[in-house]
């Protein structure tokens, strides 16, 4: 099973500010790696396929890259509706899909 | 937009069978070549994959739970579904059906099972 580790697991970061989030796989994942935005209350949303693909309606503020085993989500400018939870999720060798612990993303 | 919405008990006693049912709208799956999967979510805790149904039936599951979970797809209603068996309180969370394009692309609302006596 591949193991996805994120990191930090709490961000604390201005609106405005870029945020940085990191997603390690515990052996090569080429570029199957997915990224969600998970609110309060709210089922997940796919932010991020193939590593840097943008979801259909997803501003551009937000960007993937990364292969292999080290990936990163970057928000380049805060806003206030991106304080939530962000994984990452790996689909190169399934089952099992694994997640990331998540990253919590508030504000500072 | 597709559009799936989870169905099912909210609570369910110890040692019992948890069934849920996913509705699928605003699109299809007859004919369809998707994937569907299951995904849960402790209260306060990630995600956890726990099963995936392909349009013909063909079923992946957890191996964590291997042996307590049963899938199926009703193409017809535009329906998957999913049994566990034997449930412990470690079962309570939500649950959510998604389409499964190796991603998950578009989720249920999600529905909280809690196991309790």
């Amino acid at each position: 099973e591949i193991v996805m580790t994120q990191s930090p697991a709490t961000l604390s970061v201005s609106l405005g500010e870029r945020a940085t989030l990191s997603c390690r796989a515990s052996q090569s994942i080429s570029s199957d790696l997915a990224w969600y935005q998970q609110k309060p209350g709210q089922a997940p949303r796919l932010l991020i396929y193939r590593a840097s693909i943008r979801a259909t309606g997803i501003p551009a503020r937000f960007s993937g890259s990364g292969s292999g085993t080290e990936f990163t989500l970057t928000i380049s400018s805060l806003q206030s509706e991106d304080f939530a939870i962000y994984y990452c999720q790996q689909y190169s060798i399934w089952p099992p899909y694994t997640f990331g612990g998540g990253t919590k993303v508030e504000i500072k | 937009q597709l559009q799936l919405q989870e169905s099912g008990p909210g609570l369910v006693k110890p040692s019992e069978t948890l069934s849920l049912t996913c509705t699928v709208s605003r699109g299809s799956l007859s004919g369809g070549t998707d994937y569907w999967g299951w995904i849960r979510q402790a209260p306060g805790q990630g995600l956890e994959w726990i099963g995936t149904i392909y349009y013909d039936g063909t079923a992946y599951h957890a191996a964590s739970l291997k042996g307590r979970l049963t899938m199926s797809i009703d193409r017809s209603k535009n329906q998957f579904s999913l049994k566990l068996t034997s449930v412990t309180v470690a079962d309570t969370a939500v649950y959510y059906c998604a389409r499964n394009e190796n991603w998950f692309d578009s989720w249920g609302q999600g529905t909280l099972v809690t196991v309790s006596s």
